[in-house]
């Protein structure tokens, strides 16, 4: 049974650019959310993804967006980067859009702006 | 904000002690969570504990929650190097209207062989 993968791994980007990040979710889950990762830091919530529509959002700007497809798979675009979105970029699946229950998470893409 | 945050922020031990782990957080709370991540990786699932519990274990980790204090610790005990990584706790949104878990900053923890 896969859990849930990311693609890419890596990427680098220039101030500017825009990017998609990819995720499948764990077999049987509907419910996508992503998280941003500083260096050193926590998990930060982006959004929640469910019945292809955004549940839940966190402080992010509008350059953050995304897509849940009729398959559960999901897609995090970010337009306009900055430096300061360098992080590493966790979608974690679950079978509870509540937000209460436990995550399974992917092994994140790390994006590099420069 | 942060709604959990971990004390200490970093922890090096020896092989064999015990490590404990302290999160603090603000609203209520419907249940608690504690996640493994090595470094660089993903996020991994190791406990919840419900509001309504004061103490669970598993293996070698006992979590306990004080509601009223609004803290929960992770100790892990007779540790081993494998151990070593960052420890994250995680909150629900009872008490902020939000349906997500919020992260804290973490705890890395270093066991030495």
């Amino acid at each position: 049974d896969a859990g849930v993968t990311q693609s890419p791994t890596h990427l680098i980007k220039t101030r500017g650019q825009q990017v998609t990040l990819r995720c499948s979710p764990k077999s049987g889950h509907d419910t996508v959310s992503w998280y941003q990762q500083a260096l050193g830091q926590g998990p930060q919530f982006i959004f929640q993804y469910y019945e292809e529509e955004e549940r839940q959002r966190g402080n992010f700007p509008d350059r953050f967006s995304g897509h849940q497809f009729p398959n559960y798979s999901s897609e995090l675009n970010v337009n306009a980067l900055l430096l300061g979105d360098s992080a590493l970029y966790l979608c974690a699946s679950s079978l509870d859009w509540t937000g209460t229950g436990e995550l399974f998470f992917g092994e994140g893409s790390r994006l590099t702006v420069l | 904000s942060q709604q959990g945050e971990e004390d200490p922020q970093a922890l090096s031990i020896q092989e064999g002690e015990n490590a404990t782990m302290n999160c603090s957080y603000k609203t209520s709370i419907n249940n608690l969570q504690w996640y493994r991540q090595n470094s660089g990786r993903g996020l991994v699932h190791l406990i919840l504990i419900r509001s309504n519990e004061r103490e669970k274990h598993s293996g070698r980790l006992r979590v306990t929650l004080d509601t009223s204090k609004k803290s929960s610790s992770l100790l892990i005990t007779a540790s081993r190097a494998a151990d070593t990584a960052s420890y994250f706790c995680a909150t629900d949104g009872a008490g902020t209207g939000r349906r997500a878990l919020t992260f804290g900053s973490g705890t890395r923890l270093q066991v030495q062989p």
